[in-house]
């Protein structure tokens, strides 16, 4: 079947302005991941859902950032008032459950904040 | 197509062995490679490799690249039942960053 979608692959912004980034995990998985890869760094976790609840937001960078899923499928991470260090490439991924279950990644998302 | 494949899918061992976990790729533009240790929720980094035929370690760890055949092994001596987890490799070029599908090792005591 289909892989994890994100939308857009690639997005350009203003300081300032708000942004959301959508993830599409694969169907029946229940488990969903955010990321966000900076050049050059390693894979940073920013927040998880299992199933609609988001147990542990503590991994995300600052409170200018949220994200929610709704329906147990489609989630969305937005930043507001984006800033440059938010330049990024955001990673999502699903897996049929947490505790070591295989992620599969979507293509990601680059994120440029003028 | 850029790919990134892992092999095995999965492994069982018993305490006290030694695995090799295998990562080919084939990644346009290709600059590094990671290796990371998934066991609940997010992946723990462990190696980045962008050198060929230097070896990392970390503890009982050790990784090396060969970006001439295109793969890299991640080798784990004297396993313990704590280095039961999913093994992820990623190839990073400029763009994106491009996942296996793991390798699923359990350590049996």
């Amino acid at each position: 079947g289909a892989g994890v979608s994100q939308s857009p692959s690639n997005k350009v912004t203003e300081k300032g302005k708000d942004v959301e980034l959508r993830c599409d995990p694969i169907s029946g998985h229940t488990a969903l991941y955010w990321y966000r890869q900076s050049l050059g760094q390693g894979l940073e976790f920013l927040i998880y859902f299992q199933g609609n609840s988001a147990p542990d937001k503590s991994g995300l960078p600052s409170d200018r950032f949220s994200a929610e899923r709704t329906g147990g499928s489609v989630s969305t991470l937005t930043i507001q008032r984006t800033q440059q260090e938010d330049s990024a490439v955001y990673l999502c991924a699903s897996s049929l459950g947490l505790a070591g279950y295989t992620q599969y990644f979507g293509p990601g998302t680059r994120l440029t904040v003028l | 197509e850029d790919k990134v494949v892992q092999s095995p899918l999965s492994l069982v061992v018993h305490e006290g062995d030694t695995v090799t976990l295998n990562c080919s790729y084939e990644v346009t533009n290709f600059r590094s490679l990671l290796w990371y240790k998934q066991e609940k929720k997010a992946p723990t980094f462990l190696f980045m490799l962008t050198s060929s035929g230097i070896e990392k370690k970390s503890g009982r760890l050790s990784s090396i690249l060969d970006k001439k055949e295109l793969f890299s092994i991640l080798n784990i001596t004297a396993t313990q039942t704590g280095d039961s987890a999913v093994y992820l490799c990623a190839a990073y070029n400029n763009n994106d960053m491009r996942f296996g599908a793991g390798t699923r090792l359990t350590v049996k005591p």
